[in-house]
């Protein structure tokens, strides 16, 4: 079981929007970034977010993130067939001293 | 352009030491940044191993350090993993990927993967 805790899955129209959760705790999320990432079948993660609400050069500006507090959150709004993968969220443990990654969600477009 | 490639023996014996390298091309090791280790088990979520910085410094996941070495190669721009005593857990696909962040400022950000490396105990 993940430290940062995320839906195991999602689902959604296209064209719609959906939004993914992530929830930590003061030592991870509370007081450091947390990036995100997307992982189509069979591939290596993407990075989607950084910095908790920045994109990466060549990522759609339908894709933006969020934090406040303990949490953070992914949104995907124009939703297409394409986009349906497994989303992570990362971040750095200040009492670990460590990298955390969600448990990933899945994200089905109907 | 930066790319990385896992490569190593895709079948490890149980009890067994686990070893793989990262190739990096379009980018020094040494320069900055930094280097880590990340698995996937079938049908699991990312799990971080660990990481390498440009000088040397690592961090290691706290449920495996007691098994994992990170080191770098400057002289073959590359970097490598062993994990000692496997057992079938650690079947998994292992992928290398740069940080460009600073966990000193609790950034931390994999922007290149590598496209992984399936390795069975």
């Amino acid at each position: 079981q993940s430290v940062l805790t995320q839906p195991p899955s999602v689902s959604a129209a296209p064209g719609q929007k959906v939004t993914i959760s992530c929830s930590g705790t003061s030592s991870n999320i509370g007081n450091n970034y947390v990036s995100w990432y997307q992982q189509l079948p069979g591939t290596a993660p993407k990075l989607l977010i950084y910095e908790n609400n920045k994109r990466p050069s060549g990522i759609p500006d339908r894709f933006s993130g969020s934090k406040s507090g303990t949490s953070a959150t992914l949104g995907i709004t124009g939703l297409q067939t394409g986009d349906e993968a497994d989303y992570y969220c990362g971040t750095w443990d200040s009492s670990l001293s460590g990298v955390l990654f969600g448990g990933g969600t899945k994200l089905t477009v109907l | 352009q930066v790319q990385l490639q896992e490569s190593g023996p895709g079948l490890v014996k149980p009890s067994e030491t686990l070893s793989l390298s990262c190739a990096v091309s379009g980018y020094s090791v040494s320069s900055a940044f930094s280097w880590g280790w990340i698995r996937q088990a079938p049908g699991e979520g990312l799990e971080w191993i660990g990481t390498i910085y440009h000088r040397g410094r690592t961090y290691y996941n706290p449920s495996l350090k007691s098994r994992v070495s990170i080191s770098l190669d400057t002289s073959k721009n590359q970097f490598s993993l062993n994990l000692t005593s496997v057992t079938a857990a650690d079947t998994a696909v292992y992928y290398c990927a740069r940080d460009t962040g600073r966990p000193s400022l609790g950034l931390i950000l994999f922007d290149i993967w590598g496209q992984g490396t399936m390795v069975t105990v």
